[in-house]
């Protein structure tokens, strides 16, 4: 099936691991994104990546860090990790155009939770 | 931050048309108004988007008044499974803000 796809599906880790959380697309998508949804359910932009660039770089902490092996793939490395870092994470995918915003596709998220 | 000003709950009779309201009084003249919703915990969904003219498509009809600074995102039909939180959004760019939502309950 065409979609965005995440894994894993949940994580739970200790305080002070590194983990890793993988995304691909494959609907041909030259943008994708990372977001951060807490428990208060507010979600926010974390990351995003065009042709291997970083394009928006929210005020993450430096811990997280996206890779983008190819236009398909954002995986998300998260170092040190802390008990704040709780939450959904969920990776999207969009085209982009200079002069129009394109609808973003999402994953089903992945459900960190440190302890 | 978000540009959009939604109701932070509604409640609509199953079958009947639900209406979801959205100011955007701060719009500019090139950015976008998005709506996506997130049924329970999964991913947001897209649903519609719209620049000035109304739109529709197989999930939804969006309204958008003539100044721009308000939208309607109009499900003809509610059913149960349209019981999600719907994010109206404005937007040029690939920065997408989501605010609060609206969380819409569909009762039978």
């Amino acid at each position: 099936d065409t979609a965005v796809s995440q894994t894993p599906k949940y994580l739970v880790t200790q305080m002070g691991n590194d983990k890793s959380i993988k995304c691909e697309q494959n609907l041909g998508h030259d943008t994708m994104y990372w977001y951060k949804q807490d428990s208060k359910k507010f979600l926010k932009i974390m990351f995003s990546y065009n042709n291997k660039e970083l394009i928006i770089n929210e005020t993450v902490p430096n811990r997280f860090s996206p890779k983008s092996p190819d236009k398909a793939h954002l995986n998300l490395h998260i170092n040190s990790l802390e008990l704040g870092d709780s939450a959904v994470y969920f990776c999207a995918s969009s085209y982009t155009q200079w002069d129009r915003a394109y609808e973003q596709y999402f994953g089903p998220g992945t459900r960190l939770t440190v302890t | 931050d978000a540009k959009t000003t939604q109701p932070t709950s509604m409640d609509c009779a199953e079958g009947r048309a639900a209406n979801l309201p959205c100011n955007h009084s701060t719009i500019s003249g090139n950015e976008y108004v998005y709506w996506y919703r997130q049924i329970h915990s999964q991913g947001p969904q897209y649903i519609i988007h719209g620049l000035k003219n109304n739109e529709t498509n197989e999930m939804a009809s969006l309204i958008i008044t003539e100044d721009r600074k308000s939208s309607t995102l109009i499900l003809p039909h509610a059913t149960l499974r349209d019981t999600a939180v719907y994010y109206c959004i404005v937007r040029v760019d690939n920065d997408m803000r989501f605010g609060a939502g609206t969380r819409l309950t569909v009762k039978p």
